[in-house]
């Protein structure tokens, strides 16, 4: 069964300064997604990043980028300059290799933006 | 614009109580999805369906029942045989496609609480 690791509870970061949200996988898949997803306090979820694993190109949007090491399973979001509206709780997830399978979380990080 | 609608916002069940949670997209999207949402513990799925009524129990569908009569709608019972139903509920879509376009669409939640 898939699996994600995200072994940071919280995380404290300086405004204007870059910050890593680290994400493990588990999957014997050779075809999978992975996706970052950002909660603020008011409870939506926002789409922020995707990787597709054969995708040779690290993602980038903007100030997010995702560090991906297929070799050692991990897909870390990357923000550059933090900007206090950035605290919130942090999702990683994947989707399996068939297309019609549900997404699957980790426990979330949350980042806290400090001035 | 195109989005999905939970409603209420806020729901309080009473003991031996049945309660609906109410979601709605006009994505056009066939795949629609319930997850609940539980401090540190991630999103895990409850249900989810791929097509008009057609659905799959996930990994926690004990105590819910859904319906999938219209492609719009995506209804979520949860009965009195769940016995800890206090939690954050979010409905999502996807659409039929791959890459960055599979992502999932959330509606903004539902927050269940036990009177």
């Amino acid at each position: 069964a898939q699996k994600i690791t995200q072994t940071q509870p919280g995380m404290f970061v300086q405004e204007k300064e870059a910050v890593t949200l680290d994400c493990t996988y588990d999957t014997s898949d050779q075809s999978y997604g992975l996706f970052w997803y950002k909660q603020p306090s008011s409870g939506e979820m926002i789409f922020l990043i995707y990787q597709g694993s054969y995708d040779e190109q690290n993602a980038t949007e903007g100030r997010y980028s995702l560090n991906f090491q297929k070799a050692r399973k991990s897909a870390n979001l990357v923000i550059s300059a933090s900007q206090l509206g950035d605290s919130a709780m942090y999702f990683c997830a994947m989707r399996p290799a068939s297309g019609n399978t549900p997404l699957v979380f980790g426990k979330g990080t949350r980042l806290s933006v400090i001035a | 614009d195109g989005g999905i609608t939970q409603s209420p916002k806020y729901l309080f069940r009473k003991e031996g109580q049945n309660v609906t949670l109410s979601c709605e997209q006009n994505l056009n999207h066939d795949a629609m999805y319930w997850y609940r949402q539980d401090p540190g513990q991630g999103l895990r799925l409850i249900y989810y369906s791929q097509i008009v009524n057609d659905f799959q129990k996930g990994d926690i569908a004990e105590g819910y029942s859904v319906s999938r009569e219209k492609k719009e709608s995506f209804p979520l019972t949860v009965t009195s045989a769940q016995k800890n139903p206090t939690a954050f509920y979010l409905c999502a879509s996807r659409a039929p496609s791959r890459g960055q376009n599979e992502k999932l669409f959330f509606g903004s939640g539902t927050q269940l609480s036990v009177l």
